[in-house]
């Protein structure tokens, strides 16, 4: 089935340590995007790319970084300079065109100790 | 984008049609309408868009505004699986692939 696959579902680590979350699609879409959602609130965005090996900086960049290597994969890292990482990460693609659907994925939500 | 304004919350019983509100006054001439809805525990999932006429698909129907100041979303019959938060977005069609601009969107509550 084509679809975006995020893993793991549940993630733990500990304060100061950089933390990788997969993102994987089979959509054959150029665009990947990446969101954070707290509790109550809506997504906002963190990163974007609109084809392979580049990438802009969404609302909420800072203490974060991407990768687009491959056009199937955005992996986000949250590094150890993001204050608040606990939050519900979820990753989407799309054609790349205004109109175009999002397509989202499953979702991350990582939990700093 | 321009910005929504979206009641918090809405209930309704199964079984019957719902009127999810959107207020877009801001909207621009090349804005895109989109509604995406977030079950529980899970990321959105796409409903419907429309530019100027009204839209229909599988899901819902959307009846945008002669203005386009407006919109409603409409599920013509309600089941328990259609409680989520409604998010109602705006699209400038020239903005290409950048990311979607969220707000708190509407928190629909289905009674049995």
């Amino acid at each position: 089935d084509g679809g975006i696959t995020q893993s793991p579902k549940y993630l733990f680590r500990k304060e100061g340590q950089n933390v990788t979350l997969s993102c994987e699609q089979n959509l054959n879409h150029d665009a990947m995007y990446w969101y954070r959602q707290d509790p109550g609130q809506g997504l906002r965005l963190i990163y974007y790319s609109q084809i392979v090996n580049d990438f802009q900086k969404g609302d909420i960049a800072e203490g974060y970084s991407v990768s687009r290597e491959k056009k199937e994969s955005f992996p986000l890292t949250v590094t150890s300079a993001q204050k608040n990482p606990t939050a519900f990460y979820l990753c989407a693609s799309s054609r790349g065109l205004a109109e175009d659907t999002q397509y989202f994925g499953p979702g991350t939500r990582l939990t700093v100790l | 984008d321009a910005k929504t304004t979206q009641p918090n919350s809405m209930e309704s019983n199964e079984e019957e049609p719902v009127h999810l509100p959107c207020n877009h006054s801001t909207i621009s001439g090349t804005d895109y309408i989109h509604w995406y809805r977030q079950l529980p525990s899970q990321g959105p999932e796409y409903v419907i868009h429309g530019l100027t006429s009204n839209v229909n698909n599988r899901m819902a129907s959307l009846a945008i505004a002669e203005d386009r100041k407006s919109s409603t979303l409409i599920l013509h019959r309600a089941t328990l699986r259609d409680a989520a938060v409604y998010y109602c977005i705006l699209r400038d069609r020239r903005g290409g692939a950048d990311g979607l601009t969220f707000g708190k969107g509407t928190h629909l509550i289905i009674q049995p």
